[in-house]
């Protein structure tokens, strides 16, 4: 039964290039999170979303990143004309129901993101 | 911005001394609180949920305890083992989606 799968482990995009991170949450989790972790600092929520919704993503800074989980496929983290700011560990996190309060995140492996 | 507070940033001990860390948060809305434990080039792994004041949760060797009404969370390691080097965080949750992540403790058991 394979974790949560999130590709690829590592990415690097030029100033302006767009980034597109993936996430296949757990065969059976319907909930998708996502989190990133600038260096030095912790994990940092940016948004929740289950198929086709977006639930919550006060986390999300409000230009250039969205968010989507479609009906079919993996969830996508996008990230329009990346700064080197951007640069960072992003994590997907999924679990089986609403808020993981009983059952604890499963995480991916993260994509680090690399903007040279 | 909640903060949430582990002590400390990170620790070294012999194999076999056994050890604790500190994670402290915002005690008033309470929800939930996690700890995960986070081996290099690996993804975070959920050790322990705790929601209930007095909580005591144990796997093994690492048993974890929980304060609201102070607003911390204690770890425990007994008689560490090379294996248990890693960052171990905890998280909380006040209601809402987001868990708040501390910057973590990380452990080194020397052989």
């Amino acid at each position: 039964n394979a974790g949560v799968m999130q590709n690829p482990r590592h990415l690097v995009r030029r100033r302006g290039q767009e980034a597109r991170l993936r996430c296949s949450p757990m065969k059976g989790h319907s909930h998708v999170y996502w989190y990133r972790q600038l260096p030095e600092e912790g994990l940092k929520f940016m948004v929740y979303l289950q198929k086709e919704n977006i639930i919550d993503e006060s986390g999300m800074p409000k230009e250039r990143f969205s968010a989507e989980f479609p009906k079919e496929g993996p969830s996508i983290l996008r990230i329009q004309q990346v700064v080197r700011g951007d640069s960072a560990a992003y994590f997907c996190a999924s679990s089986p129901g609403r808020g993981p309060v009983n059952y604890g995140y499963t995480f991916g492996s993260g994509t680090r993101l690399t903007v040279v | 911005i909640l903060n949430v507070e582990q002590s400390p940033q990170s620790l070294h001990v012999q194999e076999g001394d056994s050890t604790n860390f500190t994670c402290s948060f915002p005690s008033s809305n309470f929800y939930a609180l996690h700890w995960y434990r986070w081996e290099t080039a690996k993804s975070p792994e959920a050790l322990f949920v705790m929601t209930l004041n007095g909580d005591e949760k144990k796997k093994g060797r690492i048993s974890a305890t929980l304060n609201t009404k102070e607003g911390y969370s204690y770890l425990y390691i007994k008689g560490s083992q090379p294996e248990d080097s890693a960052t171990y965080l905890c998280a909380f949750r006040i209601g809402g989606n987001q868990f708040y992540f501390g910057t973590g403790t990380s452990l080194t058991v020397i052989p």
